[in-house]
C-alpha cells in the first residue's frame, strides 16, 4: 500500500505570508495527486489536481507542484479565510489515500 | 455543475442497523462513479468505498470491508451507505463525493455530510 505523509502538521503565519505545504508519498506516484481545503464544519474542497492543475474557481494564490513522491502546495499571500486543514489525496486503480492533513492558522 | 445532497443527522444505539443517504443532482447520475469518506471527530479522511451507481459495481476499502454495505439506486440518483449492527467507534461525520472519472482520480463535487451518532 502506498502512504501519505504530510509536513508540518500545523502551522501558524502572518496573512500575506508564502505559505508551503508538503506531502510525500511512500513510492513513485507520478503526478496523481489532489489538494482538498477543507473549512471547519464545511466538506472538503477541490483545489489542485494531477499536481499542478488549478481546479476552475479556486484563486490563483494557490498552486501545485512536484512529482514522483514530492509534493507542495504553496499559498501565495495567506488570507484570512484560507484558515482551514489542507489535505493531499492519491489514487491508484479505484483505491483512494488521503494524507493526514496539515492544519492553518493565522497568526 | 454536480450537486450531491446527503441525509441529515442520525442518532442510533450500538447494534442497531443505520442507512444514510446520497442524492445527485444536476447531472447524469448512473455516469459518474461515487465515493465514501468517514471523518472521525477532530481528524482526517478515510475512503471508505466507492459505487458506479448504472450497473452497482463496488470498491471496499479493506479497512471497511464487511463493516459497511455501500449501494446504490440510479431510478432516483441516490447511493447509500448503511450499517447492520452500529459500533460507538462508527461515530463520525460521512461524506460522499463525485470521482470526475475513472482516469482521473479526484473529487470535484461532494455532499455536505451526514453526521452520524451512536451512543447507548
Amino acid at each position: 500500500d502506498i502512504q501519505m505523509t504530510q509536513s508540518p502538521s500545523s502551522l501558524s503565519a502572518s496573512v500575506g505570508d508564502r505559505v508551503t505545504i508538503t506531502c510525500q508519498a511512500s513510492q513513485d506516484i507520478s503526478n496523481y495527486l489532489n489538494w482538498y481545503q477543507q473549512k471547519p464544519g464545511r466538506a472538503p474542497n477541490l483545489l489542485i489536481y494531477d499536481a499542478s492543475k488549478l481546479e476552475t474557481g479556486v484563486p490563483s494564490r494557490f498552486s501545485g507542484g512536484g512529482s514522483g513522491t514530492h509534493f507542495t502546495l504553496t499559498i501565495s499571500g495567506l488570507q484570512p479565510e484560507d484558515i482551514a486543514t489542507y489535505y493531499c489525496q492519491h489514487y491508484d486503480d479505484l483505491f483512494f489515500t488521503f494524507g493526514p492533513g496539515t492544519k492553518v492558522d493565522i497568526k | 455543475e454536480g450537486q450531491l445532497v446527503q441525509s441529515g443527522a442520525e442518532v442510533g444505539k450500538p447494534g442497531e442497523s443505520l442507512k444514510i443517504s446520497c442524492k445527485g443532482s444536476g447531472y447524469s447520475f448512473s455516469g459518474y462513479w461515487i465515493v465514501w469518506v468517514r471523518q472521525t471527530p477532530g481528524k482526517g479522511l478515510d475512503w471508505m468505498g466507492i459505487i458506479y451507481p448504472g450497473d452497482s459495481d463496488t470498491t471496499y476499502s479493506p479497512s471497511f470491508q464487511g463493516q459497511v454495505t455501500i449501494s446504490a439506486d440510479m431510478s432516483i440518483n441516490t447511493a447509500y451507505l448503511q450499517w447492520t449492527s452500529l459500533k460507538a467507534s462508527d461515530t463520525a461525520t460521512y461524506y460522499c463525493a463525485r470521482l470526475v472519472s475513472i482516469s482521473a482520480g479526484y473529487f470535484d463535487s461532494w455532499g455536505q455530510g451526514t453526521l452520524v451518532t451512536v451512543s447507548s
